[in-house]
């Protein structure tokens, strides 16, 4: 079973920010939050990684709570194109031996213009 | 980044046909390759993992002599749907995990191929 919880679905208008919520209460010390999406009919595209800081990439933040039990990722000015399944996924970073990658249900992230 | 290429991206066939699909990570080499398979509206579900030169795994419900795998070599895996029938109608997408030196794997984040689109009439 996957290890996080996420809503099912959000809507967000062009332009704003999109903040996607994911709940991780049993994560490990040596596990990281992952972020994925899935845009129609694609592969999984890695958007951002974290361990205990907050990270920012070129694509997105991502906010990861002092307890570590929860994390959101914020799209600062979404777009049509954000469209997508958004996967939070947690996993140990993959060393000698690797931790299979569970997908839950995701959040299916509508951008509306 | 990483590049891993998938083919076919997709493809129909008649029922009773054997389907093949392959993996190949483009500018680095996978020891280990993860199979998932998607149905519409829901979400991936690992199907196997296999390491290059061995047995791939298979997840529970996941039958081995209907879904082979061949990962003969660092850069190419292959998914072959045996005798495939309409309810093996699905979005099929590979994952290689990237190798690092020596025995590590690579701290990169784990990459996808952009899925296979099958069809079984």
């Amino acid at each position: 079973d996957a290890k996080t919880t996420q809503p099912t679905s959000m809507d967000c208008a062009e332009g704003r920010a999109a903040n996607l919520p994911c709940n991780h209460s049993t994560i490990s010390g040596n596990e990281y939050v992952y972020w994925y999406r899935q845009i129609h009919s694609q592969g999984p595209q890695y958007i951002i990684h974290g361990l205990k800081n907050n990270e920012t990439n070129e694509m997105a933040s991502l906010i990861i709570t002092e307890d570590r039990k929860s994390s959101t990722l914020i799209l600062p000015h979404a777009t049509l194109r954000d469209t997508a399944v958004y996967y939070c996924i947690v996993r140990v970073h993959p060393k000698t031996s690797y931790d299979k990658v569970i997908f839950g249900p995701g959040t299916s992230l509508s951008v509306i213009p | 980044g990483a590049v891993v290429s998938q083919h076919p991206s997709w493809v129909i066939c008649k029922s009773g046909t054997s389907v093949k699909i392959e993996c190949r990570s483009l500018d680095f080499q996978a020891t280990t390759m993860f199979w998932y398979r998607q149905f519409p509206k829901q979400s991936l579900m690992l199907m196997a993992t296999s390491n290059e030169g061995s047995k791939a795994t298979y997840e529970q419900g996941v039958e081995k002599d209907k879904f082979l795998i061949n990962h003969a070599s660092l850069t190419l895996s292959t998914l072959t749907v045996t005798s495939a029938h309409p309810e093996d109608s699905s979005f099929y997408i590979c994952s290689p995990l990237q190798q690092g030196p020596g025995h590590y794997y690579s701290n990169q984040p784990q990459h996808f191929g952009d899925g296979t689109r099958l069809s079984i009439l």
